[in-house]
């Protein structure tokens, strides 16, 4: 099957400026992920959707930080005006049902986007 | 303070046993998961063990989980340079509405040298 696909996989920008990920899950996946991994750290969750609703963006910083998943498939990351502290990964993760129904919840991840901020 | 500790670095010779070590702080969590990193990749599951489970193996892998004291343990026997990556320790929590949030740890990096 196919991977969680990221783009851009990398991108530079300056600082105030704006910048936007895209994902696309796996198939089927109704659950998915977006986390920042700054380098030397474990990816920190910044929002969780079921389907196109928000589960969880409560580390998400809404003054800059935006995301959506319409239509309950691909989703968007969007940072403005991005900062410094804004370089890192952007990792996206699918997962098939991130509800506590039976099973674990194994995430599927993508490549993730590597933001530069100068 | 981070929910999901890890040491940060691990140096093994080739053929070793590596051992790479993890404690939480939720005793809810219901299943804990290792994942590999590679660099310039997006993060793969290893294994995973759920909460009632004290242990699991897996060809190679080897997961200890003791829950009275929160601490999970990943055992890679006859360690290959292949092996060399980050690995990642991680809990799901079932937060309110059923949902699980996967939060994970810093990363240990496994270098293996010959």
């Amino acid at each position: 099957e196919a991977g969680v696909a990221q783009s851009p996989r990398y991108k530079i920008i300056e600082k105030r400026q704006s910048v936007a990920f895209w994902c696309n899950p796996i198939s089927g996946h109704a659950t998915l992920y977006w986390y920042q991994q700054i380098l030397g750290q474990g990816p920190k969750l910044l929002i969780q959707f079921q389907n196109n609703g928000v589960v969880d963006d409560s580390q998400l910083p809404k003054d800059r930080f935006s995301a959506e998943r319409l239509k309950g498939v691909d989703s968007t990351l969007k940072i403005q005006p991005a900062k410094l502290e804004d370089s890192a990964v952007y990792l996206c993760a699918s997962s098939l049902e991130g509800r506590a129904i039976s099973g674990a919840n194994v995430l599927t991840f993508g490549a993730g986007s590597r933001l530069t901020v100068l | 303070g981070e929910d999901v500790e890890q040491s940060l670095f691990l140096s093994v010779r080739e053929g070793d046993s590596s051992v790479i070590n993890c404690t939480y702080t939720d005793s809810s969590s219901t299943y804990l998961y290792w994942y590999k990193q590679e660099p310039g990749a997006g993060l793969q599951l290893l294994t995973y063990i759920f909460s009632n489970m004290d242990m699991k193996q897996d060809q190679r892998l080897t997961v200890l989980l003791n829950k009275k004291d929160k601490h999970l343990s990943l055992r890679i026997a006859d360690t290959q340079t292949g092996d060399s990556a980050i690995y990642f320790c991680a809990e799901s929590v079932v937060a309110s509405g059923g949902s699980y949030i996967p939060t994970f740890g810093r990363g240990t990096s496994l270098i293996v040298h010959p």
